[in-house]
């Protein structure tokens, strides 16, 4: 069975520009988790989509977006970028919200300088 | 709030040995305690959810307790190998409908041969 896939594996952007982040989440799974992993802060919750609608966001600004499509997968906007936006952007997928692991996929590298 | 703290930051043990990795959480109205590991630059894998039911999960030689009343879990390591080597991270969702995971900052974990 696969697992989480993103893509792409890196991607560098300059200060201003806008990035697209790509999730596939494992066959069956409806949640689609992102987490922002920043140097020296931790990973911390962006934004949970199930069966297509976004459920809850972190505490980041309206810049930061996304979407899920009829087939579960989802991707991440970031527009405006600014040079703290500068992390490892993970996607995690469950079965179910409730009493279901979170998978985590490898992880994008974002680099905006 | 959701808050996640993990004693110690990092442990430095000699292979062979078993050990024990320590993780609080301030709100206990928690579905899930998860516990993964994290090697450097890559993404997570899950190690062990323990639902709020449970009070123990065992994986091999991994053993991850819950006690939901005083808000500590912790994740016992039998006979530590090289391998071990690695973050271990905790993370506990907050219950009522947020099933998004709060993230303590990781124990490194440094197995020497």
């Amino acid at each position: 069975e696969a697992g989480v896939t993103q893509s792409p594996t890196h991607l560098i952007k300059t200060r201003g520009q806008q990035a697209t982040l790509r999730c596939s989440p494992i066959s069956g799974h409806t949640s689609v988790y992102w987490y922002q992993q920043a140097l020296g802060l931790g990973l911390q919750f962006l934004l949970w989509y199930d069966e297509g609608e976004e459920r809850n966001r972190g505490n980041f600004p309206p810049r930061f977006s996304g979407r899920q499509f009829p087939n579960y997968s989802s991707e991440l906007n970031v527009n405006a970028l600014e040079l703290e936006d500068s992390a490892l952007y993970l996607c995690a997928s469950s079965l179910d919200p409730l009493f279901y692991e979170q998978y985590f996929g490898p992880g994008t590298r974002l680099t905006v300088t | 709030k959701q808050e996640v703290t993990q004693i110690p930051a990092a442990l430095s043990v000699p292979e062979g040995e078993n050990l024990v990795l320590n993780c609080s959480f301030t709100d206990s109205a928690i579905y899930n305690l998860q516990w993964f590991r994290q090697d450097p630059g890559k993404g997570l894998t899950s190690l062990l959810l323990i639902q709020s039911s449970q009070r123990e999960q065992t994986s091999g030689r991994l053993n991850a307790s819950l006690d939901k009343s005083s808000g500590r879990s912790t994740l016992y390591i039998a006979a530590s190998q090289p391998g071990d080597s690695a973050t271990y991270l905790c993370a506990a969702d907050s219950g009522a409908g947020s099933y998004q995971l709060t993230f303590g900052k990781g124990t490194k974990l440094s197995v020497i041969p």
